[in-house]
């Protein structure tokens, strides 16, 4: 039971362009949400946040969105850079305890 | 700077050997976190400590333990290694949340497995 889903496995954008990834959730307890980068051979780290309370949060290039009624967040890179090339994994906090249910990575390539 | 780190970056092991993976954090966190990250399946959570000497069943449990003696210290044991358990290991850990805020769990660089 896949309650996190992130459904596009890669994403190619040309550099200097928008990139959009997409999550979708299925737990309504779900109060808090985290993007994360991965590259090879390294642990994620954090990127942005958004609270179930809000609709956007932004960052510098990074803003993420979330569509409660839709059940589904998205994280927009803008301008996209070659350095962004990396797995980027949705994860969602469950109210009540402190474990987070991850995506399962999208696969971002930003062609130079 | 905040750091969690893991005892091995890679580890080769043969099937059926005992095998400790080792994680480290600074932060005086209470949370600690083991996952495997597999190709197509994303972070799968195995075990995590929310106290020393305290532990919970994540998501795929079988197959491994988990001792947390001290606070900074969570180990990860395969008990009997086999080829299935070949992942990308990944330690994190967590301070809680504060004030409606969620702080994030910072990961190690993780360990490579492979089980022959």
């Amino acid at each position: 039971d896949q309650q996190v889903k992130q459904n596009s496995p890669s994403l190619s954008v040309q550099e200097g362009r928008i990139s959009i990834l997409n999550c979708d959730y299925t737990n309504s307890m779900f109060d808090y949400f985290l993007w994360y980068k991965k590259y090879p051979a390294e642990g994620p780290t954090f990127l942005i946040s958004i609270s179930s309370i809000k609709d956007k949060n932004e960052d510098g290039r990074f803003t993420v969105f979330l569509n409660k009624s839709a059940k589904h967040l998205s994280l927009h890179i803008v301008p996209s850079q070659p350095g962004d090339s990396a797995v980027y994994f949705c994860a969602a906090h469950n109210f009540g305890n402190e474990k987070l249910t991850f995506g399962t990575g999208t696969r971002l390539t930003i062609i130079p | 700077d905040v750091k969690v780190t893991q005892s091995s970056r890679y580890l080769v092991k043969r099937t059926g050997e005992k095998v400790f993976l080792e994680c480290v954090q600074d932060m005086d966190h209470e949370n600690m976190f083991w996952y495997r990250q597999d190709p197509g399946l994303g972070l799968r959570l195995i075990y995590f400590s929310y106290d020393v000497k305290m532990k919970e069943k994540g998501d795929i449990p079988e197959g491994y333990s988990v001792s947390r003696e001290k606070k900074e210290r969570f180990s990860l044991i395969l008990e009997s290694a086999s080829t299935n358990q070949t992942s990308m290991y990944l330690c994190a850990s967590f301070g809680g949340g504060t004030g409606g805020t969620y702080n994030e769990q910072f990961f190690g660089p993780g360990t490579r497995l492979t089980v022959l």
